[in-house]
């Protein structure tokens, strides 16, 4: 079954530090990533995404992630955090199913910013 | 107005109540979505909608009942809700339904059952 793991609830980082928020799937075909964040009240806004070719994708915001097959790892990066970043982090994997591209999210990952 | 709105964002409704929820996509999508956010749960699929055909209900009990009467407008129809069904309710559209449709959602409705 398709299930998506993302092992940190809350993370809190420094203004300027680099970050990782660490995301595994499980999927039996290729899967369509996604990183979504949700600020305090608000939807979720895409991140970015990966359905194949170069691992590394580039998003918005200056956040990249990278798939690695082997690891089942779709890992959100960025190398200095703003404090306008503080949200949660969603990630989730995507494909057909009964007809429709169905999303199963991870449970997010809070991201706290020390000024 | 652009993207997926949602109204209202805020919803207070005693159990016996009925409210509906609205959501508009201006972006000509095809497939339409509905979502529960629940505390410390992940996002929950409700239903589907595609070309205002529905797709997929998700074992969704009855007093959730959805309603597409375009390709540019869900509503989700409430009665008799219980307290547990307090959460943030959000909806999504996508072009199409393929897994490279990428989903758009909108800001959600704060949902509170008293």
């Amino acid at each position: 079954a398709q299930s998506v793991t993302q092992p940190d609830i809350h993370i809190t980082v420094s203004e300027g530090a680099s970050l990782e928020l660490r995301c595994n799937y499980s999927y039996g075909a290729t899967p369509y990533l996604f990183w979504y964040v949700q600020s305090p009240g608000q939807g979720l806004q895409l991140l970015l995404k990966y359905f194949s070719g170069d691992t590394l994708v580039q998003g918005i915001k200056g956040f990249e992630a990278e798939f690695k097959r082997s690891q089942s790892s779709f890992n959100l990066r960025k190398p200095s955090v703003h404090w306008s970043d503080a949200a949660e982090y969603f990630c989730a994997v995507g494909g057909p199913s009964g007809g429709y591209n169905k999303l199963i999210f991870g449970a997010g990952t809070r991201l706290a910013v020390h000024p | 107005e652009t993207g997926v709105t949602q109204t209202p964002r805020h919803l207070v409704m005693g159990m016996t109540n009925k409210k509906s929820l609205k959501c508009e996509q201006h972006l000509g999508h095809n497939a339409m979505y509905w979502y529960k956010q629940s505390a410390k749960k992940p996002l929950e699929l409700m239903f589907v909608y595609s070309l205002e055909e529905r797709v997929e209900n998700n074992s969704v009990p009855s007093r959730f009942s959805p309603e597409c009467p375009n390709s540019s407008h869900l509503f989700l129809h409430l009665h008799t809700l219980q307290p547990e069904d307090s959460a943030l309710y959000l909806c999504a559209s996508s072009q199409d339904r393929g897994p490279a449709d990428t989903q758009y959602f909108g800001p959600g409705t704060r949902l509170t059952v008293l």
